[in-house]
């Protein structure tokens, strides 16, 4: 069975400077895989989707994320980070049929000035 | 192109009450339609799903219910609330693996 690890529940940067959010998979073989995030008391948005082709995958203000087999892993990066990316981040895989999907248990980012 | 609503967006119930919570899709047809629950720390669980009208499938025993009476409609319901069924309720509706979801329903049991 596909699921993903979010080992840091909690993640706080300083505008600016860099932002890394760890994602570990496991599965039998190459998943999709996704990260969304989650404004507070909002719904959630897509970030970015890995479908099997380009392993670094551009998506909405500036994130980015590279699928690496070798570590099973599928970290969320950012070159710097601005007030408005705090937010709660969920690494997400596709499991079973009817297209349902597993979280992570999500990453709170903080940003400081 | 697509939206979600969902309402209300907030609702404060007793314990004991009833609930209705509803989502519906415009600009597409046919869509998986999915609730989750949000509670605080604890990520997101799947209530239920729904590939069809009428069509609702559980993903874990609780207090709640759902039915499909149209395409695009989705409602969440209880009969009698309980204080662990506080939380933030998502609808979200699919298009083969990707998910779109509402804005949500913060629901307090007092």
């Amino acid at each position: 069975a596909q699921s993903v690890t979010q080992l840091d529940s909690h993640v706080s940067v300083s505008e600016g400077t860099p932002v890394l959010l760890r994602c570990n998979y496991s599965s039998s073989y190459s998943p999709s895989l996704f990260w969304y995030v989650q404004h507070p008391n909002k719904g959630l948005q897509l970030l970015l989707k890995y479908t099997s082709a380009a392993t670094l995958v551009k998506g909405i203000n500036g994130f980015e994320a590279e699928f690496k087999k070798s570590e099973t892993s599928f970290h969320l990066t950012k070159p710097s980070a601005h007030m408005s990316d705090a937010a709660e981040y969920f690494c997400v895989v596709p499991t079973g049929a009817n297209s349902k999907l597993t979280f992570g248990k999500g990453i709170t980012l903080s940003v400081r000035p | 192109s697509q939206t979600i609503h969902q309402w209300p967006a907030t609702l404060v119930q007793p314990v004991g009450s009833p609930l209705s919570l509803e989502c519906t899709v415009e600009g597409t047809s046919n869509p998986n339609l999915y609730w989750y629950r949000q509670a605080a720390g604890r990520g997101l669980q799947l209530l239920f799903y729904s590939v069809g009208i009428g069509q609702i499938s559980s993903e874990v025993p609780q207090n709640l219910s759902a039915s499909r009476p149209q395409d695009r409609q989705f409602i969440l319901s209880s009969k009698k609330l309980l204080l662990s069924d506080s939380g933030f309720y998502l609808c979200a509706w699919s298009d083969l693996y990707e998910q779109y979801f509402g804005p949500g329903t913060r629901l307090t049991v007092t």
